[in-house]
């Protein structure tokens, strides 16, 4: 069956960090792909998407880019801020389908 | 202007009792969703309704009831609850093929939450 995996957290960070997380899927066909965030005491919120091969998703400073070569995902970004501390989850959702299917999430504490 | 709401925002109550949450969205989306986010904070899908009608069941004991009774309702009911059902259950929607932009085919929106606690 299709999953998602994601580098296991926590990751820590101080402010202005470059903050990479990885992220690999295993589907069949062409899924779209997804960053969701979760910050503290909240439902999770779409940071991007990609649906299709070399597409960049980006939002807030964060990019993926949809590698079909490495079936992978990885969120970046340049400089991380304290409001950027939160879980993070790396999703599939398979062409014309209605279930996402989750990585088991990551959590990031960027410091002062 | 809560796109997504789900009621009560927390819920703690004893092992063996039947239970309810609720879940409405006002985005006019067909599509609804019912995940379950454990403690160490691992999410997975449990029912989906598009249009009243069950479309996703995972593996999930009867002991858990959707009902729509509505496409802008979606509500949870539990029966004889146990210690292993606390987690924090995220209600969610979509808008299905056709229905909307095609760029927001894929967005699901998400509520806060309903963290449920069985003593």
């Amino acid at each position: 069956g299709d999953s998602v995996t994601q580098m296991e957290g926590p990751v820590t960070l101080s402010e202005e960090a470059f903050l990479t997380i990885n992220c690999t899927y295993t589907a069949t066909g062409y899924p779209s792909l997804f960053w969701y965030v979760q910050y503290p005491g909240e439902g999770l919120q779409l940071l991007l998407k990609a649906t299709k091969a070399d597409d960049k998703g980006s939002n807030k400073g964060f990019e993926a880019t949809y590698r079909k070569e490495t079936t992978s995902f990885h969120l970046e970004k340049g400089s991380v801020q304290v409001s950027d501390s939160a879980v993070y989850f790396c999703a599939l959702l398979k062409a014309a389908g209605n279930k996402l299917t989750f990585g088991g999430g990551t959590r990031v504490l960027v410091k002062p | 202007d809560t796109a997504v709401s789900q009621t009560p925002k927390y819920l703690v109550t004893q092992m063996g009792n039947d239970k309810s949450i609720k879940c409405e969205q006002n985005l006019g989306h067909d599509t609804m969703y019912w995940y379950k986010q454990d403690s160490k904070k691992f999410l997975k899908i449990m029912f989906s309704y598009n249009n009243k009608e069950l479309i996703i069941n995972e593996t999930v004991p009867n002991r858990f009831s959707p009902k729509s009774p509505d496409k802008a309702h979606l509500n949870l009911h539990i029966n004889s609850l146990e210690l292993g059902d606390s987690a924090v259950y995220f209600c969610a929607s979509k808008v299905s093929a056709g229905q909307g932009a095609d760029r927001y085919l894929n967005e699901q929106f998400f509520g806060p939450g309903t963290r449920l606690t069985v003593l």
